[in-house]
């Protein structure tokens, strides 16, 4: 069974520039999450998907961050403008989502490396 | 909003020595899990608790659910090279979209 896939890897840009990152997780997963990591700590919840529905979205900074997931699958993380605090790894996450319950046990992929200059 | 309490923050072992570590919250969760992080990758499902009491293992791995549900204990025996790497905890909350609450990891070396 293919993991959940991330890209890039690893992305290098100046203040005040816009990225994005792709995930695709792992088929059948119904509930996909982006998480942010900053060096040092635990990985922390940015927005979660039921399908292409926001379930959380609360720890996400909406002035600069953006997510979608139009048809249910693949997802997008968008940042405009970077700032230097976002020089994180940027992580996706899939899991099963059956009947009412999403279940915790989240599969993670690579994540990407964000630097901000 | 819920914090965890991961300790200890590193951790530094002969290789075959036995390592444990923990997590408590003054939160109660419904849901314990322990995750490995290797360098440059994302972090690894090693064990998933989900009732009070649940003593649970996966090899060399052993984790328990607190009777409290504000806790969380792994044990790893006879360590080996291969574990070394980042070990984080995460709690689901009881409420709401039920979202995961990371520690902040123990990072475990071993010396061969």
């Amino acid at each position: 069974e293919a993991g959940v896939a991330q890209s890039p890897r690893y992305k290098i840009i100046e203040k005040r520039q816009s990225v994005a990152f792709w995930c695709n997780p792992i088929s059948g997963h119904a509930t996909l999450y982006w998480y942010q990591q900053i060096l040092g700590q635990g990985p922390k919840l940015l927005i979660q998907f039921q399908n292409n529905g926001v379930v959380d979205d609360s720890q996400l900074p909406k002035d600069r961050f953006s997510a979608e997931r139009l048809k249910g699958v693949d997802s997008t993380l968008k940042i405009q403008p970077a700032k230097l605090e976002d020089s994180a790894v940027y992580l996706c996450a899939s899991s099963l989502f059956i009947g009412q319950v999403s279940y915790n046990e989240q599969f993670f992929g690579p994540g990407t490396r964000l630097t901000v200059l | 909003g819920q914090q965890l309490n991961q300790s200890p923050q590193s951790m530094f072992i002969q290789e075959g020595e036995d390592v444990s570590m923990n997590c408590t919250s003054s939160s109660i969760f419904n849901t314990w899990l322990w995750y490995k992080q290797d360098p440059g990758e994302g972090p690894v499902l090693l064990i998933a608790l989900y009732k009070a009491g649940e003593l649970t293992s996966n090899g060399r791995l052993t984790a328990q659910f607190g009777i409290t549900r504000k806790d969380s204990f792994l044990n790893i025996s006879a360590s080996i090279p291969s574990d070394v790497g980042i070990y984080f905890c995460a709690g689901q909350t009881v409420q709401g979209a039920q979202k995961l609450v990371f520690g902040q990891g123990t990072r475990l070396t071993i010396n061969p």
